[in-house]
């Protein structure tokens, strides 16, 4: 059984704090992708990662930054966490072929107080 | 401007009953079509994955359709149960390179029984 797995289900902050979300895949994937999930949004690309050491933006990588040190890893870091960083954190992976299937992880609600 | 764009926001059915929930895309290049189901604090979970020369793709009691030409597709569920109810979002993939996923906001649905 597949599995995309994110270190915390609910995480409540404070301002200005360093938050960490940790995200594993055991698929050997080499993608894998940060996104955020807010009502009456879609999900919106944060950062996404191709390889070990590699990562892009997304659409909204301001206030983000992501780390990839081992191939099934993937940390997304809130470095001075906001109150508008309040959301549905989702992680997902998937391989390099056309046509294949992204996995999610079950989502870490966030919320900055 | 790519986008997904889905329709009902929301829908009731009672138990039994068919439904069909809408999706227009814009988004070019157009590489695939997909359906995910995402529950109430889950991640989404794919359903079906149809590229521009596939038409209907079914998964169990879920069908989809796909038209290239209009940009349109569908989501049918036949004799819903009380476990569909769920957000059904839509998703436009563009690989451009890496892929490169648009989301709808979704249908929320609701099964009564």
């Amino acid at each position: 059984d597949v599995k995309v797995t994110q270190s915390s289900r609910y995480l409540v902050k404070r301002t200005g704090e360093k938050v960490f979300l940790e995200c594993v895949q055991d698929m050997d994937h080499e993608n894998m992708f940060w996104y955020r999930q807010d009502p009456g949004l879609g999900l919106r690309l944060i950062y996404f990662s191709y390889d070990v050491k590699m990562k892009e933006k997304g659409d909204i990588p301001e206030g983000y930054s992501v780390s990839r040190e081992k191939k099934e890893r993937f940390s997304l870091i809130l470095e001075s966490a906001s109150t508008n960083q309040t959301s549905m954190y989702l992680c997902a992976s998937d391989s390099s072929l056309e046509r294949n299937e992204q996995f999610f992880g079950p989502g870490t609600r966030l919320t900055v107080l | 401007k790519n986008q997904v764009e889905q329709s009902p926001q929301s829908l009731i059915i009672l138990e039994g009953k068919n439904c069909t929930l809408q999706c227009n895309y814009t988004v070019s290049p157009f590489s695939n079509l997909r359906w995910y189901k995402q529950d109430t604090g889950r991640g989404p979970v794919s359903l079906t994955i149809m590229t521009f020369s596939e038409n209907t793709k079914s998964n169990g009691r879920y069908t989809a359709t796909l038209d290239a030409d209009t940009k349109q597709s569908s989501l049918h569920i036949t004799a819903s149960q009380l476990s569909d109810s769920a957000s059904y979002i839509c998703v436009a993939n563009m690989n451009t390179g890496f892929q490169k996923l648009v989301f709808g906001t979704g249908t929320r649905l609701l099964v009564s029984p």
